[in-house]
């Protein structure tokens, strides 16, 4: 089971914000991170608990192994405003998603 | 460019049956195994099925297993989900995704409706 939290946060333009990920069990680095905007697919952001995918701004970086995980944003942008999901795939299957952390811009 | 191209929305009946497709471009689809995600209205993503670059392996979420079947066809560069049993809780958009486990490229997903 993937926790996320908090599972809303409102934050100004340029601010740092840190999404949380918590798993029951021992993932490794074994966890990704998806972005989700407004009306749009899903869009892998980070995979191996770090690794951003190819195009993905840098100041979208992952942190974390084992049982917790951070994606952090170093200064929010407008564009960022979407839905971010965790996701395991290191039990398969199934392969299984955290409910998701909504970041809004005030 | 890798592209996901799914077909359009889908209406169907409790009980019934349904088949979304999805055509791939852009990568070497014969050596890749995919499958399918979907997100019910306002909630969160359900990883749904996938299958092996070769069509040999198949894997399901319980919550679909023995009413969904998932298949491909690597002369077309085609995935398909096939829904049978159709359930009102089936109502979502499904997207097709590259990958196993690692999903790193979505179709702009379809929406299917179950009602009577």
């Amino acid at each position: 089971v993937l926790t996320q939290s908090p599972a809303t946060l409102s934050v100004s333009l340029g601010e740092r914000v840190s999404l949380s990920c918590r798993a029951s069990q021992n993932l490794v680095t074994n966890l990704a991170w998806y972005q989700q905007k407004p009306g749009q697919a899903p869009r892998l952001l980070i995979s191996g608990a770090s690794t951003r995918a190819t195009g993905v701004p840098a100041r979208f970086s992952g942190s974390g192994s084992g049982t917790h995980f951070t994606l952090t944003i170093s200064s929010v942008q407008s564009e960022d405003v979407a839905v971010y999901y965790c996701q395991q795939y290191i039990n398969w299957p199934p392969w299984t998603f955290g409910q998701g952390t909504r970041v809004e811009v005030k | 460019e890798m592209r996901l191209l799914q077909s359009g929305g889908h209406l169907g009946q409790p009980g019934g049956s349904l088949r979304l497709s999805c055509a791939a471009s852009g990568f070497t689809f014969s050596d890749t195994a995919m499958g399918w995600v979907r997100q019910a209205p306002g909630k969160g993503l359900e990883w749904v099925s996938g299958i092996s670059s070769s069509g040999g392996g198949t894997y399901y979420a319980d919550s679909v297993k023995g009413r969904f079947s998932v298949s491909r066809d690597n002369t077309k560069n085609i995935l398909y989900l096939h829904l049978n049993n159709l359930r009102a809780d089936d109502t979502a958009t499904y997207y097709c995704v590259k990958g196993y486990g690692l999903f790193d490229s979505w179709g702009q997903g379809t929406l299917v409706t179950v009602s009577s």
